[in-house]
């Protein structure tokens, strides 16, 4: 049974590019949320994507954009790239109705030069 | 709104001592928890969680957590603590909705 994966495991870009990060739900799974890890911080809600829409959305300017594929996985893009953007992204997948009990993939760290 | 507070940035145990890490939260509603777990390099696992029922809830790795709404309070407990309990550890809080809010995180040492 695959878990959450995501891709790149890492990303070095400069400020004022785009980066694009993917995510594959688990198995199953039909939502798909994307937080932001801060070093030394708890990971912070960006938003929740569920049949190809964005239901809630974290306090995320939007240059933070996602993507869901009729396959459930899922892209976060961010336009525009920040020295501040530098963090690990996660991606957590769960059931429709069970929400409460996500799954997270091992992330994606990005480093903005 | 929601919020949740980890009490102690680090906690240093030695093994096979208890190991307390500290949660409260704020909730409007009756509130889901959850403790996660991360090492280094590495995404969130799910430790354990409250829902509804059962205030004291059994986790892996023999990890534990007890739900007391008069304290707003889901503190994480085990009884002897282990090398390999050095992590990261997570408390958060959702209503049920769309959107977990997280603690800081409280880094376990544990001494050998």
């Amino acid at each position: 049974d695959a878990g959450v994966t995501q891709s790149p495991t890492h990303l070095i870009k400069t400020r004022g590019q785009q980066v694009t990060l993917r995510c594959s739900p688990k198995s199953g799974h039909d939502t798909v949320s994307w937080y932001q890890q801060a070093l030394g911080q708890g990971p912070q809600f960006i938003f929740q994507y569920y049949e190809e829409e964005e239901r809630q959305r974290g306090n995320f300017p939007d240059r933070f954009s996602g993507h869901q594929f009729p396959n459930y996985s899922s892209e976060l893009n961010v336009n525009a790239l920040l020295l501040g953007d530098s963090a690990l992204y996660l991606c957590a997948s769960s059931l429709v109705g069970q929400q409460e009990t996500q799954y997270f993939g091992p992330g994606t760290r990005l480093l903005v030069l | 709104a929601q919020s949740v507070t980890q009490l102690g940035s680090h906690v240093s145990v030695s093994e096979g001592a208890l190991v307390l890490l500290r949660c409260n939260y704020s909730s409007s509603v009756p509130p889901y928890l959850f403790w996660y777990v991360q090492y280094p390099n590495q995404g969130l696992q799910l430790l354990l969680k409250y829902t509804t029922g059962a205030t004291l809830v059994k986790g892996i790795n023999g990890f534990e957590a007890e739900f007391k709404k008069s304290e707003t309070s889901f503190h994480l407990t085990k009884p002897s603590a282990h090398m390999s309990d050095a992590a990261e550890y997570f408390c958060a809080v959702s209503t049920g909705g769309f959107k977990t809010i997280f603690g800081a995180g409280t880094r376990l040492f544990v001494k050998a």
